[in-house]
């Protein structure tokens, strides 16, 4: 069975810090990999997926197989990055979540 | 483009009633899927499906849960004798032929049932 595990809830970190999102998943074939993100009164939309190795707006995300992890990394964090944040994995055409991380950046 | 539409954007249902939401896919779009959301989790695929044809609906729940794309007209999820434990969000994308993962998002149903 799938399964992604984003174990942190809530994250606070200030303008100007690093900030990263854990997730795990657990999938016996090929993984594809997503991280979602849904902004304050906005709908839920793709930031990044693994397979196109991209940076949108300064993130990135490492597909690490041996510790089934993509984690979302941003070495600074802006006001605007505040949202919440989704992994997901997908299998064929559907998508599996995790529980979401809501990011709080402080001034 | 005006994107995936979804309404109504809350529902407030009496327990036994029906409920009915729409979603409107983007132009161009062929695709769509359901998801819901209960509180505290992450979003749960429940159907997909093409015009006039459910190609999936692993997620749905057995019994009172119904979804249909017809030729004309937008997508409907409809939940007959709704019960407390249907509260949730429910979200509907879209996506082109052969985009596997392309999703649009619409902004969600929040039902609440009382």
């Amino acid at each position: 069975a799938q399964r992604v595990t984003q174990p942190e809830k809530l994250l606070s970190v200030f303008k100007g810090a690093p900030v990263e999102l854990k997730c795990n998943y657990s999938y016996s074939g090929s993984p594809e990999l997503f991280w979602y993100v849904q902004y304050s009164r906005q709908r839920l939309q793709l930031l990044l997926r693994h397979i196109s190795r991209e940076s949108i707006k300064g993130f990135t995300a490492d597909l690490n197989k041996g510790e089934t992890s993509f984690h979302l990394k941003k070495p600074f964090a802006q006001e605007e990055d505040s949202a919440m944040y989704y992994c997901a994995l997908g299998n064929d055409y559907k998508l599996s979540f995790g529980a979401g991380t809501t990011v709080t950046v402080r001034a | 483009n005006a994107g995936v539409m979804q309404n109504p954007r809350h529902l407030v249902r009496r327990r036994g009633q029906e409920a009915r939401l729409r979603c409107s896919p983007m132009k161009g779009h062929s695709h769509v899927y359901w998801y819901r959301q209960l509180p505290e989790e992450g979003l749960k695929f429940m159907v997909y499906l093409q015009k006039e044809n459910i190609i999936d609906e692993s997620g749905m729940p057995k019994e009172r849960f119904s979804a249909e794309f017809p030729k004309e007209g937008p997508s409907i999820l409809r939940i007959q004798q709704v019960v407390r434990g249907d509260s949730a969000a429910y979200f509907c994308a879209s996506s082109r032929e052969g985009d596997g993962y392309g999703y649009t998002f619409g902004s969600g149903t929040r039902l609440t049932v009382v």
